[in-house]
């Protein structure tokens, strides 16, 4: 069974700063892998996902993640923090289940401040 | 747009009382799935359905189920509601493969 870390539940930037959300897979495959974020008392929001096509992902509202095979790392990261950035950041790998679909395995999620 | 919606964003229950969760997707997604979120564990998938009337365990499917009679709409049912099942209760579509699309949520507090 897959499983994703997070390293830190909370992780706190300033305004500006350069954001760093850290993931570690378990497949021995190469995987299917997504970052969601939550803002409160929202649902989830992709991202950004990889699927084995170019190793540095772009998403949107100017986030990247790279797939590093070697380090079985997807870690996220943003140039510049903006308050608008505050939010809990899941990492999740895919998984297949059985030939019907797949499921997601999510890690425990980081819980991003950016304090101006 | 892809649209995901849960039939309500907060419910408060008693114990033992029976609770329907209804989701709803509009892209014509195969797969639906119910998951579990819960502080410092992330998500955890109770069931998931891979097309109408067909269903599957998830990793934590005890004292739940499921019903998926029509391809938009996905039910989970706590057949009698526990303390424990306390929690934010996500669903998602998804074709195989895919992206999955979550809905709001539903905070569900069973007292």
């Amino acid at each position: 069974a897959q499983s994703v870390t997070q390293l830190g539940s909370h992780v706190s930037v300033s305004e500006g700063a350069l954001v760093l959300l850290r993931c570690n897979y378990s497949s021995s495959v190469p995987p299917y892998l997504f970052w969601y974020v939550q803002y409160p008392n929202q649902g989830l929001q992709l991202l950004l996902k990889y699927t084995s096509a170019a190793t540095l992902v772009k998403g949107i509202n100017g986030f990247e993640a790279e797939f590093k095979k070697s380090e079985t790392s997807f870690h996220l990261t943003k140039p510049s923090a903006h308050m608008s950035d505050a939010a809990e950041y899941f990492c999740a790998v895919s998984e297949q289940l059985m030939e019907y679909g797949n499921k997601l395995v999510f890690g425990a999620g980081t819980i991003l401040r950016v304090k101006s | 747009d892809v649209k995901v919606t849960q039939s309500s964003r907060y419910l408060v229950k008693r114990t033992g009382e029976k609770v329907f969760l209804e989701c709803v997707q509009d892209m014509d997604h195969e797969n639906m799935f119910w998951y579990r979120q819960d502080p410092g564990l992330g998500l955890r998938l109770i069931y998931f359905s891979y097309d109408v009337k067909m269903k599957e365990k998830g990793d934590i499917p005890e004292g739940y189920s499921v019903s998926r009679e029509k391809k938009e709409r996905f039910s989970l049912i706590l057949e009698s509601a526990s303390t424990n099942q306390t929690s934010m209760y996500l669903c998602a579509s998804g074709q195989v493969q895919e992206t999955q699309y979550f809905g709001p949520g539903t905070r569900l507090l069973v007292l």
